[in-house]
């Protein structure tokens, strides 16, 4: 089955340690996203990747990072720096580009105390 | 600059009741898609449609159906018979010709009563 797996479902951490949030697909998309969504919003661009070994901050990419070593993998990084990290965290992906219709994984609930 | 805007911020009906999603959006660009995803309790976003604004001949898919009308800048959702697995929050976005990134309405969330 193809699709989008993101590990884990939920994480919790203590204030001031980085996480790593895991996101594969196996659809051979070309473009991979990361977003924040808080209770009762709607969603918000943290990354995005149109190609391999390539990506570009969003609209709230700060306290955050990521890598695009291989097609299938885009691990996002909440880091320490990340001031409310406490969140839901979706990844998706989309065969090309904004055009087209985007893949969401289940998501991570991350928790952060 | 790009703007989606899903006035309705929750609805609530009885099942078996049609029901209308409202979605606006303002772009400059003449070439622009334009979708509707749904989030379930579970979380995970949907795909439903994807229209190109060169196409705006409504879209049926069993008891969904989409309205693009470009002259009101609109492409409303409608739930025919809902049923209490309609209940979900649904986000209407847009996106330009030139890849310059998505925007999100805010959502609907809907409740379908038994």
């Amino acid at each position: 089955d193809g699709g989008i797996t993101q590990s884990p479902k939920y994480l919790f951490r203590k204030e001031g340690q980085n996480v790593t949030l895991s996101c594969e697909q196996n659809l051979n998309h070309d473009a991979m996203y990361w977003y924040r969504q808080d209770p009762g919003q709607g969603l918000r661009l943290i990354y995005y990747s149109q190609i391999v070994n390539d990506f570009q901050k969003g609209d709230i990419a700060e306290g955050y990072s990521v890598s695009r070593e291989k097609k299938e993998s885009f691990p996002l990084t909440v880091t320490s720096a990340q001031k409310n990290p406490t969140a839901f965290y979706l990844c998706a992906s989309s065969i090309q580009g904004w055009r087209y219709e985007q893949y969401f994984g289940p998501g991570t609930r991350l928790t952060v105390t | 600059a790009q703007k989606v805007t899903q006035a309705q911020t929750e609805i609530s009906v009885v099942e078996k009741e049609d029901v209308t999603l409202d979605c606006v959006y303002e772009t400059r660009d003449t070439t622009y898609y334009l979708f509707w995803y749904k989030q379930p309790p579970s979380g995970e976003l949907v795909f439903l449609i994807r229209r190109n604004s060169f196409d705006e001949q409504n879209e049926i898919s069993g008891r969904y159906s989409w309205n693009f009308q470009k002259s009101t800048s609109s492409f409303n959702f409608t739930i025919t018979a809902s049923q209490v697995v309609d209940s979900a929050v649904y986000f209407c976005a847009l996106s330009g010709n030139r890849d310059d990134k998505i925007i999100f309405g805010k959502g609907t969330r809907l409740h379908i009563l038994p």
